[in-house]
C-alpha cells in the first residue's frame, strides 16, 4: 500500500500526556489500529477503531479519528517508563484482510 | 492458553540458500499472515492464508511463498535468498470472520542472510 506516515520519534516526562499522530492513505479503510513493539518483541495490538467512530477510549489510552484529514491519533495519559516503545498506526487493505503499517514512532519516556 | 508461535527464532543463512519458517496459530484461529520486517520500517503484508487458501499476497517476489496446513499452522518459504531479504519474519492469526481483522502477533523469525 501507499505510505502510511508517522512521526518517527517523540519523548516525554513520566506522567505526561503523549500524541501519537499519524496519517493514513485508504479512505475506505474499514478499522485503523494501534500497535506496540518492545525491543525483541512482536506487535501488540493496543486498540483499534472502526471508521465510522470519531473517538474511542479504552483506560489510559484515547483514540481520536478525523476521517475528512485522514489523521488519527493515539493519546496516552499518565505515561509510564514501561510504556516506552515503537508504536505503529495501521490501516486495512485487500479487502479488510491485511493491514498496511506506518513506519512507527518511537517513543522515549523519561524519569 | 499458547499464543502465536514462531520457529525458529533466529537464523543465518547465505545468499542463494533457501529457509523455510512455521508458524502456529492460537487455538481456533483459522487465519494466518505473514508480514516481514526490515530493520527500521513498519511491518510489510506478504501472504494472508484462511481455510487453506491463500487469500491475499503483497507485493513480494515469487521467491515467497507459503502454505496453510490442515491445523492451520503455516510455512513462509523464500528461495534464493538475498542480502536484502535479512529482516524480522512475523507471522500473526486471527479468527478470519468479517469485522476487525484482529491481529494477534507472534515474536517473530529472525532472519540475517549473508
Amino acid at each position: 500500500g501507499e505510505d502510511v506516515e508517522q512521526s518517527l520519534f517523540l519523548s516525554v516526562r513520566e506522567g505526561d500526556s503523549s500524541v501519537i499522530n499519524c496519517t493514513y492513505t485508504d479512505s475506505s479503510s474499514t478499522y485503523l489500529y494501534w500497535y506496540k513493539q518492545e525491543p525483541g518483541a512482536g506487535l501488540q495490538l493496543l486498540t483499534y477503531i472502526f471508521s465510522n467512530m470519531d473517538m474511542k477510549q479504552d483506560q489510559r489510552l484515547t483514540v481520536l479519528l478525523n476521517k475528512k484529514d485522514k489523521h488519527l491519533s493515539l493519546r496516552i495519559a499518565d505515561t509510564q517508563t514501561g510504556d516506552s516503545a515503537i508504536y505503529f498506526c495501521a490501516e486495512t487493505f485487500n479487502s479488510g484482510y491485511a493491514l498496511n503499517f506506518g513506519k512507527g514512532t518511537s517513543l522515549l519516556v523519561t524519569p | 492458553d499458547a499464543g502465536v508461535t514462531q520457529s525458529p527464532t533466529h537464523l543465518i543463512k547465505t545468499r542463494g540458500q533457501h529457509v523455510t519458517l512455521r508458524c502456529s496459530p492460537i487455538s481456533g484461529h483459522k487465519s494466518v499472515s505473514w508480514y516481514q520486517q526490515v530493520l527500521g520500517q513498519g511491518p510489510q503484508f506478504i501472504f494472508q492464508y484462511y481455510e487453506k487458501e491463500e487469500r491475499g499476497r503483497g507485493n513480494f517476489p515469487d521467491r515467497f511463498s507459503a502454505r496453510q496446513f490442515p491445523n492451520y499452522s503455516s510455512e513462509l518459504n523464500v528461495n534464493a535468498l538475498l542480502l536484502g531479504d535479512s529482516a524480522l519474519y512475523l507471522c500473526a492469526s486471527s479468527l478470519g470472520v468479517a469485522g476487525a481483522n484482529v491481529l494477534t502477533f507472534g515474536a517473530g523469525s529472525r532472519l540475517t542472510v549473508l
